[in-house]
């Protein structure tokens, strides 16, 4: 089967770093992608891991271990703006995605 | 480019009535998707289309339909509405070269809020 875990909700500080964690299970995987979705609006597109290591771009960076079923998610320089869902997805093969539930971020100043 | 549009953005039905959520892509995107996204869950994939003529079922298929009758076009039917099917949805489409490293990003729409009372 197929399993996504990521923390519920965290807090951190503007100016801050955060990282967001992501572990999973999967028959299938072709690569992992983090989605931002600010409350009520659409999910979209972040950042896209799949090969082992750190994709770096802008404040953001993404980081893939294939072996551990782990990812995670470094958002530098907190700005309030940043403050939505972060969600770890799945690319189980071609088109194929599954979503995890999200990680709340709440940025206070 | 409009991007990945949908309609109406809010509607409220009553059980057993039936309606149709639009929505239509401007980025000649071969694959297209339905989502519904419940309260503190994960987005589900209801149906998906990989062509003009293509569906096929998702995780979550009962109680909806789908068309894909040209490559802009992806309207989702809820024939008999159930309190159970009140929800976010939303609408996707992908550009995707299918090898094993596909990279398919998706680009979503606005969204539907759907209340079945």
């Amino acid at each position: 089967g197929q399993n996504i875990d990521q923390p519920t909700e965290m807090t951190a500080t503007e100016g801050a770093i955060v990282q967001i964690n992501c572990t999973y299970q999967t028959s299938g995987f072709n690569g992992l992608f983090w989605y931002q979705q600010h409350a009520g609006e659409a999910p979209t597109f972040l950042s896209y891991n799949v090969l082992d290591g750190l994709e770096e771009k802008g404040r953001f960076s993404s980081f893939l271990s294939r072996s551990k079923g782990y990812s995670y998610l470094l958002l530098k320089e907190l700005q309030m703006k940043d403050s939505a869902s972060y969600l770890c997805v799945l690319n189980t093969g071609g088109f194929k995605t599954i979503f995890g539930a999200g990680t709340r971020l709440f940025v206070k100043a | 480019n409009a991007g990945v549009t949908q309609t109406p953005k809010f509607r409220i039905l009553k059980i057993g009535q039936s309606m149709t959520l639009q929505c239509a892509q401007d980025m000649n995107h071969n694959y297209m998707y339905w989502y519904r996204q419940d309260p503190g869950m994960g987005l589900k994939l209801i149906y998906y289309s990989v062509g003009a003529g293509i569906t096929d079922k998702g995780e979550v298929p009962n109680g909806y339909n789908v068309s894909r009758s040209t490559t802009e076009d992806f309207p989702l039917r809820l024939e008999l509405a159930a309190p159970s099917q009140t929800s976010v949805y939303f609408c996707a489409s992908s550009y995707s070269n299918p090898t094993a490293a596909s990279y398919n990003e998706q680009f979503f729409g606005p969204g539907t809020r759907l209340t079945v009372l």
